[in-house]
């Protein structure tokens, strides 16, 4: 069974950077993409950017062009996600899921929660 | 970027009853339409991906329905677990993108 576990919870300061990690299980790293969305305290979904095994370099969502980076480490079957100059918009919970192009989204991590405040 | 509107805001219906839920893409988006359906403090959980096709242990009263810009999402016989809200999402083109989400709730 396909499984992706985050890392925990994170309080960060305005200007700082967060970096989420979600490691897979149960799967063969390498013949899937991810893909990291996030969630504000009672909104909606935004999609912030993936990778995928068409694309050479991970893509961006235009909001977090410049600020997100995202990398996967095959040794360790981990993705990993990086928001930097972060402000209080960015207080959200942040997920990753595996993304097959063909069937999306699926399974998803169970969400790490980011807060921003000095 | 794909813009993906969903209506109604919200819905509430009482148990038993069928419901349709609409999700219109900005543009085409082909087939490349999913559906999932999230309960307060989990994540999302994928029903519906092809606009059709249900993902593995969704139950045949759940279906998905529509291509090119426009798709519902209906429930038949709507049990208590139904109760949550719905996000459409497109994958045709990246960037990704979702719509704000239907809000399903007890009449």
């Amino acid at each position: 069974q396909v499984r992706l576990v985050q890392s925990g919870a994170a309080v960060k300061e305005p200007g700082s950077s967060v970096k989420v990690s979600c490691r897979a299980s149960g799967v063969t790293f390498g013949t899937f993409g991810f893909s990291w969305v996030r969630q504000a305290p009672g909104q909606g979904l935004e999609w912030l950017g993936g990778t995928a095994p068409i694309f050479e370099t991970p893509r961006y969502a235009q909001k977090a062009q410049g600020r997100l980076t995202i990398t996967t480490d095959e040794s360790t079957n981990t993705a990993y996600m990086e928001l930097s100059r972060l402000t209080s918009a960015d207080t959200a919970v942040y997920f990753c899921a595996r993304d097959r192009g063909t069937i999306p989204l699926d399974p998803w991590g169970q969400g790490t929660l980011v807060i921003v405040s000095s | 970027e794909i813009v993906m509107t969903q209506s109604p805001a919200t819905l509430s219906v009482s148990p038993g009853e069928r419901v349709t839920l609409s999700c219109r893409a900005s543009q085409s988006v082909s087939s490349n339409l999913a559906w999932y359906q999230q309960k307060p403090g989990q994540a999302p959980r994928l029903l519906i991906y092809d606009a059709s096709t249900r993902a593995t242990g969704i139950p045949a009263r759940v279906s998905g329905s529509g291509s090119g810009t426009e798709f519902t999402l209906t429930i038949s016989s709507l049990q208590s677990d139904d109760f949550a809200v719905y996000f459409c999402h497109q994958y045709s083109n990246w960037p990704q993108s979702f719509g704000q989400g239907t809000r399903l709730e007890i009449k």
